[in-house]
């Protein structure tokens, strides 16, 4: 059972324009978002959180969006670079201290120059 | 920053053979470690999840016999599949948590190790 669901497997984006990257997630219970990037023959690393207290989460050029009636997430890139080209998870946890997350089936993401 | 290594980043077994991964923490302490596996277009699914000095907690529908998980220390977790067999063939990611708790943002994840099972 995928609780996160990413429906786009990549997207291409021209350097300088949003990327927008989208997830759905199913369990309501979820009150804690995590976006990762990952290049080739590397592990994820952690991008941008968002709790389910905020709607909005803004690092830099990273925007993250939650939308809790509709469980859905999504995570702006803008402007956009080649470097971001990599694989994006989302990732659905719960606030308390334990650390587990759940992770979406990622979006692989270019950006092209 | 924090750096999680794994080894072997690739392993070629044959069938009924055992297998160890290790994953390392380089220059953190690391209470808790997190093992997941990857099969192709699908999302990291959470193995276990193994804290230093006890028994690995795993996810329902893993087999605990068949995956032993040791954590050592608190720099070391090993991944050991045992009688492997072709569908145990995957992509397999261990994280650290830095001790003291720390916060989900502070899994550090590993490279992965490639798994084939002949």
């Amino acid at each position: 059972d995928q609780q996160v669901k990413q429906n786009s497997p990549s997207l291409s984006v021209q350097e300088g324009r949003i990327s927008i990257l989208n997830c759905d997630y199913t369990n309501s219970m979820f009150d804690y978002f995590l976006w990762y990037k990952k290049y080739p023959a590397e592990g994820p690393t952690f991008l941008i959180s968002i709790s389910s207290i905020k709607d909005k989460n803004e690092d830099g050029r990273f925007t993250v969006f939650l939308n809790k009636s509709a469980k859905h997430l999504s995570l702006h890139i803008v402007p956009s670079q080649p470097g971001d080209s990599a694989v994006y998870f989302c990732a659905a946890s719960f606030s308390g201290g334990y650390q587990k997350v759940t992770f979406g089936t990622g979006t692989k993401l270019q950006v092209i120059p | 920053g924090a750096v999680v290594s794994q080894h072997p980043s690739r392993v070629i077994c044959k069938s009924g053979t055992s297998v160890k991964i290790e994953c390392r923490s380089l220059d953190f302490q690391a209470t808790t470690m997190f093992w997941y596996r990857q099969f192709p277009k699908q999302s990291l699914m959470l193995m276990a999840t193994s804290n230093e000095g006890s028994k690995a907690t795993y996810e329902q529908g893993v087999e605990k016999d068949k995956f032993l998980i040791n954590h050592a220390s608190l720099t070391l977790s090993t991944l050991t599949v045992t009688s492997a067999h072709p569908e145990d063939s995957s992509f397999y990611i261990c994280s650290a948590a830095l001790a003291g708790g720390g916060s989900k943002e502070t899994q550090y994840f590993g490279p992965g190790t490639r798994l084939l099972v002949l």
